[in-house]
């Protein structure tokens, strides 16, 4: 089974500066996909960025990239020009590819705190 | 503004009463889930849905019954709670099953039982 693992409960970082949030994986497939989720204190759970495993460029989306690390099985998410409403709850999560794969499988998430 | 909105945002509930949980997605898709957010734990699928059709029961136990009427909406029967069955649930959409398809959230149900 694939299990997620997100190392660090909570992390802070200084407004304008720069965090990584790590997350690393366990699985013997070798096409899937990876996500970073974001949920506020609204609750909801919203799509950060996301990572076809086949693909060997990282992800970007405006101030946010990964660093995809396939043999390592490490995919780490860097926050540039932190904002104080990136403050929330993120969780890696792993899907896996083809057939009716729904299931997502989420790490316990890491509570980031940005500092004015 | 979220394509997918449950409701009651919060809910507390006796182990004896019965409440449900409703979700309702403005996105078209054909897929629902059930998930279950609890303290310190990952997220737990608890139910699939696809075109109206139960694909997953991830394991629940049988006081949650789940509905799916239609494409668009989707409850969650409760009947007869545990005290640890105190959690956030979140109901989620997709646009079918491939695995490139991004996964829709709502904000979610509060649930306490007493």
């Amino acid at each position: 089974a694939q299990t997620v693992t997100q190392s660090q409960p909570e992390m802070s970082v200084q407004e304008a500066e720069t965090v990584t949030l790590s997350c690393t994986y366990d699985t013997s497939e070798s096409d899937y996909y990876l996500f970073w989720y974001k949920q506020p204190p609204s609750r909801q759970m919203i799509l950060v960025i996301r990572q076809e495993a086949y693909k060997q460029q990282n992800a970007t989306e405006n101030r946010f990239s990964v660093n995809f690390q396939k043999a390592a099985k490490s995919f780490s998410l860097k926050i540039s020009d932190s904002q104080l409403g990136d403050a929330a709850m993120y969780f890696c999560a792993y899907r896996d590819s083809g057939g009716s794969n729904y299931k997502l499988t989420f790490g316990k998430g890491t509570l980031l705190t940005v500092n004015p | 503004e979220t394509g997918v909105t449950q409701t009651p945002r919060h809910l507390v509930m006796g182990m004896t009463n019965k409440k449900s949980l409703k979700c309702e997605q403005h996105l078209g898709h054909n897929a629902m889930y059930w998930y279950k957010q609890s303290a310190k734990k990952p997220l737990e699928l608890m139910f699939v849905y696809n075109f109206k059709e139960q694909t997953e029961n991830n394991s629940v136990p049988s006081r949650f019954s789940p509905e799916c009427p239609n494409s668009s909406h989707l409850f969650l029967h409760l009947h007869t709670l545990q005290p640890e069955d105190s959690a956030l649930y979140l109901c989620a959409s997709s646009q079918g099953f491939s695995s490139g398809n991004t996964i829709y959230f709502g904000e979610g149900s509060w649930l306490t039982v007493v």
